[in-house]
């Protein structure tokens, strides 16, 4: 059975703070390692797709890399409206169907 | 464009009923999925549809089904509702069956 585990489970910045979240994954065939970030009563949104190990993507303050064990999102000089629940999710097998990590909640204060 | 719309935004039942959720994807979207979200869990796999036909199930129990329509809109069917399926029920979209997914805000259901 697919794992996916993250941390830490909550994260508290001061803005300008940099930092790492982690997720660690236990899967047999994966296809793809997504990023998202949820606000508290929405949807998740999407951030990232990678694909395989050594990959690294880029939006504004965030940077997500991946290895064949774990991803990490980089978020760099963090502002307060980065506060969020940061989801990660793993693809395998057919379909497009995610198994979840618990999240990281993160806070950015000012 | 509209993304992912959900309805109703809010639910409150008790136990035993039955509920109905919604959900209309992203234009020219095929590929509906359904996600149960417990406070402070990530999102659980229920259901994906692809072009009207079933193409995934996660491990939930038969009180919950659901259907695509030829429009690609998609139903939630939950009965005989436990306190236990109190949650955020969210349905995503994608183009393919193996596409990216986007997410809607949610049915917020509080089962009493």
């Amino acid at each position: 059975e697919d794992q996916v585990t993250q941390s830490p489970e909550a994260l508290r910045l001061q803005e300008g703070e940099s930092s790492s979240l982690n997720c660690s994954y236990t899967v047999s065939g994966l296809r793809g390692l997504f990023w998202y970030r949820q606000d508290p009563g929405k949807g998740p949104e999407f951030l990232f797709t990678l694909y395989s190990a050594g990959e690294e993507k880029e939006k504004e303050r965030l940077k997500a890399t991946l290895t064949k064990k774990e991803s990490f999102l980089h978020i760099t000089a963090p502002k307060p409206e980065d506060s969020a629940t940061y989801l990660c999710a793993v693809i395998t097998g057919g379909g497009n169907k995610l198994t979840f990590g618990t999240g990281t909640q993160l806070k950015v204060e000012l | 464009d509209a993304g992912v719309t959900q309805s109703p935004t809010h639910l409150i039942k008790t136990r035993g009923q039955h509920v109905t959720l919604r959900c209309s994807p992203i234009s020219g979207h095929k590929s509906v999925s359904w996600y149960q979200q417990v406070l402070g869990q990530g999102p659980q796999f229920i259901f994906q549809y692809y072009e009207k036909e079933e193409r995934g199930r996660g491990n939930f129990p038969d009180r919950f089904s659901a259907r695509q329509f030829p429009n690609y809109s998609s139903e939630l069917n939950v009965n005989a509702l436990l306190l236990g399926d109190s949650a955020l029920y969210l349905c995503a979209s994608s183009l393919g069956s193996n596409e990216k997914l986007f997410f809607g805000s949610g049915t917020q259901l509080s089962v009493l």
